[in-house]
């Protein structure tokens, strides 16, 4: 299994300009989310997804879009980049039910906009 | 919403002694509190997890305590190694059939000292 993938690793961007940052899953999880993390404020709630079809709004989601048209896929859109986007962004996936909920990270992509 | 504090922001101890990290969150609804372990450019790691039937939870060196009526959690590392260094975050959610959604701490810097 390839756990939790996220791409790209890197990107720069110009003001105003849109992007989307993909991430996939292979282990058939329910739930997928996306996280931001700036220094000093750990990792904050953007959207997150709890099947295919249904998405919500977290913490700080202002900016940003979601879709979720298959289980493994969750991509994130930023839809006119500013410089307060410039963040690290983690995408995780996690089992609904049993007894193991924990969450998988992907690696990140950490993202400037200039 | 849930909010989720955390202290110490920092923490150095001497390696082989104990370290203690403290967190409250303010949703008593909450009843799933993972802590996550994130080194330097890498993805958070879950390091252990309780749920709130639990009092208590021990893996090997590490142990997390949960006391509910005051609505405050705690991470418990010993015989800490240079290797524990890193940040480590905890987190609190309400696990539902609709998903895991965590709001984190701020995150404590460990370091074990030589």
């Amino acid at each position: 299994n390839a756990g939790v993938t996220q791409t790209p690793k890197f990107q720069v961007l110009k003001t105003g300009q849109s992007m989307t940052l993909q991430c996939a899953q292979d282990m058939n999880h329910e739930y997928m989310s996306w996280y931001r993390q700036d220094p000093g404020m750990g990792l904050r709630l953007i959207h997150y997804s709890v099947g295919a079809g249904i998405t919500d709004q977290g913490e700080v989601p202002n900016g940003y879009n979601v879709s979720r048209s298959t289980t493994e896929d969750f991509p994130l859109r930023l839809l006119s980049a500013a410089p307060s986007q410039t963040s690290v962004y983690f995408c995780a996936s996690s089992r609904t039910s049993g007894r193991a909920y924990e969450q998988y990270f992907g690696p990140g992509t950490r993202l400037t906009v200039t | 919403g849930e909010n989720v504090e955390q202290h110490p922001s920092t923490l150095s101890v001497q390696e082989g002694d104990s370290a203690v990290i403290k967190c409250t969150y303010s949703d008593s609804a909450s009843n799933y509190f993972p802590w996550y372990k994130q080194e330097l450019g890498k993805r958070p790691q879950l390091i252990i997890d309780i749920r709130s039937n639990v009092g208590e939870k021990k893996d090997q060196r590490i142990a997390v305590t949960l006391n509910k009526t005051a609505k405050h959690f705690s991470l418990h590392i010993t015989e800490t190694q240079p290797e524990d260094s890193a940040v480590y975050f905890c987190a609190a959610s309400i696990l539902t059939g609709g998903g895991n959604k965590l709001t984190f701490g701020t995150g404590t810097q460990l370091k074990v000292e030589l």
